[in-house]
């Protein structure tokens, strides 16, 4: 059974800092990782998709990486602004659920941001 | 383009109520997934389709029913709400057969259920 870990649960920073968040994973078949971001009373905005062939992706001021062999995921933010406060989930599609056909994500729980101005 | 469109937001039930959650998508997904989401808990999977008129377990499937008659619409039903059911609830789709490698998953904005 696959299971995915973020710590820290919640995170506050003041403006400008350059941030890591972690994303940790037990199995390392997985076929992609996925970041996603959610507001306070909102759905789920994918950020970016690493496929298990990839390394890196990179989207504006984020970067997420991925380590399948450690089965660990990375969300670097550079220059935080309040505005990225938010709670962002990591998510890992097995390739298992790919030969099932199921293609289903398991979530972490996600870490809480707090960017302060 | 409203992308995954969840009704309805808010609802309160009574313990024994029945309701339907809908969702529609005009992405022309293949697939469409419900999922609950509690605190310190992540999301879980309810149920799944892999197209129109099929559907599959997830992971914590007691106590809901789902259909996808049509392929935009998968709805997700309970027939007897139960307390532990109180949760906010997301509709999810992914894969279009013009994209499938990359096929993010994309959300709608949930529905927040409280039961009695």
């Amino acid at each position: 059974k696959q299971e995915v870990t973020q710590i820290p649960a919640a995170l506050s920073v003041p403006e400008g800092e350059n941030l890591v968040l972690n994303c940790s994973f037990t199995d390392s078949a997985i076929y992609n990782l996925q970041w996603f971001r959610q507001d306070p009373g909102k759905g789920l905005t994918s950020l970016l998709l690493i496929q298990s062939s990839q390394r890196e992706q990179t989207s504006g001021r984020l970067n997420a990486s991925l380590d399948k062999s450690s089965g660990r995921s990375t969300l670097y933010i550079a220059a935080s602004q309040p505005g990225d406060s938010a709670t962002y989930l990591c998510a890992v599609k097995r390739k298992i659920e790919m030969d099932t056909g199921r293609r289903a994500l398991t979530f972490g729980s996600g870490t809480r941001l707090q960017v302060q101005p | 383009n409203a992308g995954v469109t969840q009704t309805p937001k808010f609802r309160v039930l009574k313990t024994g109520q029945s309701m339907t959650l809908l969702c529609a998508q005009d992405m022309n997904h293949e697939y469409m997934y419900w999922y609950r989401q509690d605190p310190g808990m992540g999301l879980r999977l309810i149920h799944y389709s892999v197209g129109e008129g099929t559907t599959a377990k997830g992971e914590v499937p007691d106590g809901y029913n789902v259909s996808r008659l049509k392929k935009q619409n998968f709805l997700l039903g309970l027939e007897s709400a139960a307390p532990s059911q109180t949760s906010v609830y997301f509709c999810a789709s992914s894969y279009a057969r013009t994209d499938p490698i990359s096929s993010p998953l994309h959300f709608g904005n949930g529905t927040r259920l409280t039961v009695t």
